[in-house]
């Protein structure tokens, strides 16, 4: 199975800054998908073939890569953007997810 | 507005079965797959399969053959898992999500949260 390494597992923004967040595949995928997730609650779809954003997710936020290595990359962090966000790839199955970045606000 | 209504929490003690529900509503049931996933905190987000809501056929993920069966009732537009011979590893919050293709899981469940324990 295609395992999805994601860096780094956790990281600290202030707001304003720019922030990226790395997913490295085990073997190339055509596309990455990316999730948010808040505590106690339901993943939700953020960007979906590798770039383009979910809908609702605000234009700050981008979505690029191929191959082996994609990111996500919030231009202007904000205090809602804190969450953890997981990759996903849908090139072969089992689907499988990255560990997750979690994004905590400095 | 399209909505996964999922089942409660479960209590069951070792050994067991449990069958968790994803009711669809807002959408037409059958035009979309669903998709299950467990999140552990040791293991993060596990894909554990998908089945088709039109034809019933299912595919597993190798690791969650024979723990997981997934079903669907499209008179009623719902999907279900049953989790068989649950030990304390199958402890976890279990997520049904719509395949909407290239746009990913676009829609999911609230989770239910399973807890096996003596």
């Amino acid at each position: 199975q295609i395992v999805l390494t994601q860096s780094p597992a956790l990281m600290s923004a202030s707001p304003g800054e720019k922030v990226t967040m790395t997913c490295s595949a085990s073997s190339s995928v055509s596309y990455m998908f990316w999730y948010q997730q808040k505590p106690r609650s339901s993943p939700k779809p953020w960007i979906y073939l590798t770039s383009n954003l979910a809908s609702g997710v605000p234009a700050r936020f981008s979505g690029s890569g191929s191959g082996t290595s994609y990111s996500l990359t919030i231009s202007i962090m904000e205090a809602e953007d804190a969450a953890t966000y997981y990759c996903q790839q849908w090139s072969s199955k089992p689907l499988t997810f990255g560990i997750g970045t979690k994004l905590e606000l400095k | 507005q399209v909505q996964l209504q999922q089942s409660g929490a479960e209590l069951v003690r070792p050994g067991v079965s449990v069958k968790i529900s994803c009711k669809g509503s807002g959408y037409t049931f059958t035009d979309y797959a669903m998709h299950w996933v467990k999140q552990s905190h040791a293991k993060s987000l596990e894909w554990i399969g998908v089945i088709s809501t039109y034809y019933g056929d299912a595919t597993y993920n190798q690791k969650f053959k024979g723990k997981a069966t997934m079903t669907v009732d499209k008179s009623s537009s719902t999907a279900y898992m049953e989790l068989a011979g649950l030990t304390s590893e199958d402890s976890a919050i279990y997520y049904c999500a719509r395949d909407s293709r290239d746009y990913g899981m676009d829609y999911w469940g609230q989770g239910t949260s399973v807890t096996v324990s003596s």
